[in-house]
């Protein structure tokens, strides 16, 4: 089993659609967690930290559910700039600066 | 402007013929990583670096090397490339481990 788990999707949603997607992780003892974006042959860049009791930057909420080990992404009315592939990144200390990168799900905005 | 820089962006090289990828930050930045991204596997960490003559392995360090001589620097060096390093490869440094990355443009390697 992978240590961290994405849908990869594609998931096609007309514009002004929500769109939700998951990541699921195995490390119980992961303590840090970041949602990535990264479009077509271009470096991740980070789209938000994912805290504990959940934060919102304008059509993005991300949540984080310790007990089940997911975290969630959000994004409502979503655009037509919002297609990409989105990364899931979980970061667990007991291991050193083990970072995992999920392998991403990728988002189709159609008009 | 606070940035990630590698350099070539793109490479052909023929197998057995070393070279190195390099990787400078302007950010002061103490933690510096390189990830390797290829399709279906998504990114995963070679190296990292937790400050200056800091390193250590990560998910996948079979076939390369790095060095931290200095802050700013984190070259990619690979002794001996062969086909199967094929991938686009992408520089990263942060505050520290636990904060968020930033990623220089990426590096696509060709090894034939």
């Amino acid at each position: 089993r992978k240590e961290v788990e994405q849908d990869p999707g594609p998931f096609n949603v007309p514009e002004g659609a929500t769109v939700a997607f998951n990541c699921t992780y195995s490390n119980s003892a992961s303590q840090s967690f970041f949602w990535y974006r990264q479009d077509c042959r271009k470096e991740p860049k980070l789209l938000m930290s994912v805290y504990s009791s959940g934060n919102e930057d304008g059509r993005f909420t991300a949540q984080l559910n310790r007990a089940s080990q997911y975290i969630s992404l959000l994004i409502r009315d979503s655009k037509l700039s919002d297609s990409a592939t989105y990364l899931c990144v979980v970061k667990a200390y007991s291991s050193a600066s083990k970072i995992i990168f999920g392998s991403g799900t990728r988002l189709s905005i159609r008009p | 402007e606070a940035q990630v820089t590698q350099n070539p962006r793109y490479l052909i090289t023929v197998t057995g013929k070393k070279l190195t990828v390099t990787c400078s930050q302007n950010m002061n930045h103490e933690y510096m990583s390189w990830y390797r991204q290829d399709p279906g596997l998504g990114l995963r960490q070679i190296y990292y670096s937790m400050n200056v003559e800091v390193t250590d392995k990560g998910d996948v360090p079979e076939g390369y090397k790095v060095s931290r001589k200095e802050k700013r620097n984190f070259p990619l060096i690979l002794e001996s490339p062969s086909p199967n390093q094929t991938s686009l490869y992408f520089c990263a440094s942060g505050r520290d481990s636990r904060t968020e990355a930033f990623f220089g443009q990426g590096t696509r390697l060709t090894v034939v």
